[in-house]
């Protein structure tokens, strides 16, 4: 069981905005540490997608959005495209743990 | 353009080991902390160890301490995991990535293609 708490899949139409959560506690969200996201398509690498909550880095486009409030953060992607289908994972640090911790994954289907 | 090339992953049997090693290039390599996550198959990421980097300021997860020893050699701006006792359940593709630090913590800006590591007999 993951440290942080992701939906396991969410779904959307082409051209919908879809959230996913990522709920933590008060030795890592909670505590004041950053949330980042990371992207992975089938069969590849994870690739950094948002860092420090809601930060994109240089070539992520701006449909990617990110927020933090209180233990938890949540992942925004708008305006849906087929390409966008992909394991999303957030990531934090946990000061109990002394260590990285991820989210369990979440499985976006394009419909 | 910043890569990371993992390799020596393989099968192994339960109780061996084995040796990881990540080759970096094009960013600078001694001023940047790594870590090792690993994905098992169907399964998420699990952060498995990082460093810092001058090599000190190593940290392991439960799972793996006292069995696996994080490493680097900045000469050759690489990377290594030293597994030992290695279990079933170690069985994984391995992640090297680079670490970057911010006010808040730390997150993985760059990933290896990853290599796959399978303890069974």
């Amino acid at each position: 069981q993951s440290v942080l708490t992701q939906p396991p899949s969410v779904s959307g139409a082409p051209g919908q905005r879809v959230t996913i959560s990522c709920t933590g506690s008060s030795s890592n969200i909670g505590a004041g540490y950053d949330v980042h996201w990371y992207q992975q398509l089938p069969g590849t690498a994870p690739k950094l997608l948002i860092y420090g909550n809601n930060n994109r880095p240089s070539g992520v486009p701006d449909r990617f959005s990110g927020s933090k409030s209180g233990t938890s953060a949540s992942l925004a992607i708008s305006g849906l495209q087929a390409e966008d289908e992909a394991d999303y994972y957030c990531q934090s640090y946990d000061s109990s743990l002394s260590g990285w911790v991820f989210g369990g994954g979440t499985k976006l289907t394009v419909l | 353009e910043v890569q990371l090339v993992e390799s020596g992953g393989g099968l192994v049997q339960p109780g061996g080991s084995l040796r990881l090693s990540c080759a970096a290039s094009g960013f600078t390599f001694n001023n940047y902390a790594m870590s090792w996550v690993r994905q098992a198959p169907g399964k998420g990421l699990e952060w498995v160890s990082g460093i810092g980097g001058s090599g000190g300021n190593t940290n392991y997860a439960d799972s793996v301490k006292g069995r696996f020893t994080i490493s680097r050699d900045n000469s050759k701006n690489t990377l290594y995991l030293q597994m030992n006792s290695l279990r079933a359940e170690d069985t994984a593709v391995y992640y090297c990535a680079k670490r970057t630090y911010t006010s808040g913590g730390s997150y993985f800006d760059y990933w290896g293609q990853g290599t796959l590591v399978t303890v069974s007999s």
